[in-house]
């Protein structure tokens, strides 16, 4: 089965600019996660979708980060304006579900990312 | 806040060599556990994961991990590396019923040498 897509693989901008990332899930998964992921640390989420409602956006610096799932399938995520510290890994992930009985969790299928510089 | 420690930041073994990998988390509650691999110019994938039963889990490729509760460790084994194996190494936490939010350790980068 096709992977989690992402594009563009790599962008590079100024600061103060704008910018956007698109990602297709697998198909059929109804969870969709962004996660950031700065060089020599983990990734961290920034946002969770469950079909097209937001179920988790605590840690979105929503003063310039925004992100949408239109019709629950497509997502993009877009920074404005850039600050040099969003240079960063963008990961795209996908599950079917996020909860399973008993608390159990599905897999999260990753994306290849989207590697930005701000200059 | 919960967090993830993993202790080594790069570790350098020769083919053959034995692999342990330590991973910490600090929350009391339940947790689901899980070991995330990234080679070199590759999406992360799953390597395995631990919800319930037995603490030791076997995953792909002749990994296992070990969940010991009372020290807050998963850590990651493998008896016998090959050179395959170079790659980072990823330990996560999801918190029950706490949404699917992964919450990473910062990677462990493993070279091994042929």
């Amino acid at each position: 089965e096709a992977g989690v897509a992402q594009s563009p693989r790599y962008k590079i901008i100024e600061k103060r600019q704008s910018v956007a990332f698109w990602c297709n899930p697998i198909s059929g998964h109804a969870t969709l996660y962004w996660y950031q992921q700065i060089l020599g640390q983990g990734p961290k989420l920034l946002i969770q979708f469950q079909n097209n409602g937001v179920v988790d956006d605590s840690q979105l610096p929503k003063d310039r980060f925004s992100a949408e799932r239109l019709k629950g399938v497509d997502s993009t995520l877009k920074i404005q304006p850039a600050k040099l510290e969003d240079s960063a890994v963008y990961l795209c992930a996908s599950s079917l579900v996020w909860g399973l009985a008993g608390g159990q969790m599905d897999e999260q299928f990753f994306g290849p990312g989207t590697r930005l510089t701000v200059l | 806040a919960q967090s993830v420690s993993q202790h080594n930041h790069h570790v350098i073994l020769s083919e053959a060599a034995s692999l342990e990998l330590g991973c910490n988390y600090s929350y009391g509650g339940t947790v689901n556990l899980f070991w995330y691999v990234q080679y070199p110019g590759q999406h992360l994938q799953l390597l395995l994961k631990y919800f319930s039963g037995d603490p030791l889990v076997k995953g792909i490729k002749g990994f296992e991990a070990e969940f010991i509760k009372s020290k807050f460790s998963f850590n990651l084994r493998k008896p016998s590396v090959q050179w395959s194996d170079t790659a980072e190494y990823f330990c996560a936490v999801n918190v029950y019923n706490q949404g699917g939010k992964l919450i990473f350790g910062q990677g462990t980068e493993l070279s091994v040498k042929p």
